[in-house]
């Protein structure tokens, strides 16, 4: 079956550490996102990539980085410097109406 | 600036009546318009969405109207069933991306 794998499903984090959340897709589509979602503030956009080697910044993107290499993955770095890191990180492709997500990674920071 | 906004974090109504979500949007640029569902731990999946050169979008038990001139949209789930227990979220696009409401969680009562 075609989708998005998210690995893995529950992460925790030393504080200081970075950390990679996985992200990758079958669905042969070109753009990728990356969402956070913490309670009562929806999902706020860290990144998000329209085609292999490029991506542009959302509007959450400090202390996280990324990386296109292959259409197929968009791995996510969550950095040292992200201040509140512990949330719900969604990825997600662009299909012709709108989204498919992952089924997303909980990030605690310990 | 959150420029979509669902301003009931909850809801909750008994089986068999009609459960209404609304969501407002700030954004005249906006053209597209969708509805996703979310259970815990789990991604949004796609529930069903509208093009702005429409008012009214049916799909079963699901319907969404938009009323541009209000900038305001809503889903009308009839006859509301325990399963659609969720988190709602409205999602609003222009260009490369979609902006996300803060969601609003359902909870149907047998």
């Amino acid at each position: 079956d075609g989708g998005i794998t998210q690995s893995p499903k529950y992460l925790f984090r030393k504080e200081g550490q970075n950390v990679t959340l996985s992200c990758e897709q079958n669905l042969n589509h070109d753009a990728m996102y990356w969402y956070r979602q913490d309670p009562g503030q929806g999902l706020r956009l860290i990144y998000y990539s329209q085609i292999v080697n490029d991506f542009q910044k959302g509007d959450i993107a400090e202390g996280y980085s990324v990386s296109r290499e292959k259409k197929e993955s968009f791995p996510l770095t969550v950095t040292s410097a992200q201040k509140n890191p512990t949330a719900f990180y969604l990825c997600a492709s662009r299909t012709r109406i709108g989204y498919t997500f992952g089924s997303g990674t909980r990030l605690t920071v310990v | 600036d959150q420029q979509v906004k669902q301003n009931s974090p909850s809801l909750s109504v008994q089986e068999g009546r009609i459960s209404i979500l609304n969501c407002d949007y700030t954004n005249s640029m906006f053209d597209y318009f969708l509805w996703y569902k979310k259970y815990p731990a789990e991604g949004p999946t796609f529930l069903i969405s509208i093009s702005s050169i429409k008012d009214k979008n049916e799909d079963g038990r699901f319907t969404v109207f938009l009323n541009k001139s209000a900038k305001h949209l809503s889903l009308h789930i009839v006859p509301s069933q325990p399963g659609d227990s969720a988190v709602y979220f409205c999602a609003a696009n222009t260009g490369n991306q979609f902006y996300f409401g803060t969601g609003t969680s359902l909870t149907v009562i047998p």
